[in-house]
């Protein structure tokens, strides 16, 4: 099955602790996205990168660190800089960076800091 | 500054009827929009992308249009169900055409 995996799907977190929540794609797209998701709010980019070895600050990176070694994966890790961190995390991927192709999700990763 | 306001407020509407929602835009030129359905606790799921340049889409049960001139667009589904109550949203490319910009959603409750 081709499809985009986020695991944990529950992740608890101590304050100080850093922690890295995994993204896995097979479906060999080259733009990947994390956004956060709070409460009744839209979903708010943290990086995203359109290539391997390639990625950007989205709107909210403060605190959040990511890597794109390898085409199908995109981790993202949550640091002890991140003032707020608790929320429900996605990951996305698009065959092209930006809005001219629909964004496949996965199931999403719920933080939650103790 | 770029907003994209949809609303806030849910649409309960009755099995059989239309549902109409609404996506705003302002401050922006965008050259595509999308809409995704969100069910409670998971990633959202794309349904259509509409073109600058296309006045309407349809899919099915839902239609799609898109008005630059008013900034907005109006996400239909006709003869609705149950199984249709979600969140949905809309979103936008931005500026610089590498990112997309989701507005908040808007839920929908369809009641049997």
């Amino acid at each position: 099955d081709g499809g985009i995996t986020q695991s944990p799907k529950y992740l608890f977190r101590k304050e100080g602790q850093n922690v890295t929540l995994s993204c896995e794609q097979n479906l060999n797209h080259d733009a990947m996205y994390w956004y956060r998701q709070d409460p009744g709010q839209g979903l708010r980019l943290i990086y995203y990168s359109q290539i391997v070895n390639d990625f950007q600050k989205g709107d909210i990176a403060e605190g959040y660190s990511v890597s794109r070694e390898k085409k199908e994966s995109f981790p993202l890790t949550v640091t002890s800089a991140q003032k707020n961190p608790t929320a429900f995390y996605l990951c996305a991927s698009s065959p092209r960076p930006g809005g001219r192709d629909e964004q496949f999700f996965g199931p999403g990763t719920r933080l939650t800091v103790l | 500054s770029q907003k994209i306001e949809q609303n806030s407020e849910a649409l309960n509407i009755q099995e059989g009827k239309t549902a109409t929602l609404t996506c705003n835009y302002t401050n922006y030129s965008p050259a595509y929009l999308q809409w995704y359905r969100q069910d409670p606790g998971r990633g959202p799921v794309f349904l259509l992308l509409i073109r600058e340049n296309e006045k309407e889409k349809r899919k099915e049960r839902l239609k799609v249009t898109f008005d630059t001139t008013l900034k907005q667009s109006l996400f239909h589904i006709t003869a609705s169900q149950p199984a249709d109550s979600a969140t949905y949203l809309c979103a936008l490319d931005a500026t610089g055409g590498f990112k997309t910009i989701f507005g908040a959603g808007t839920r929908l409750f369809v009641k049997a």
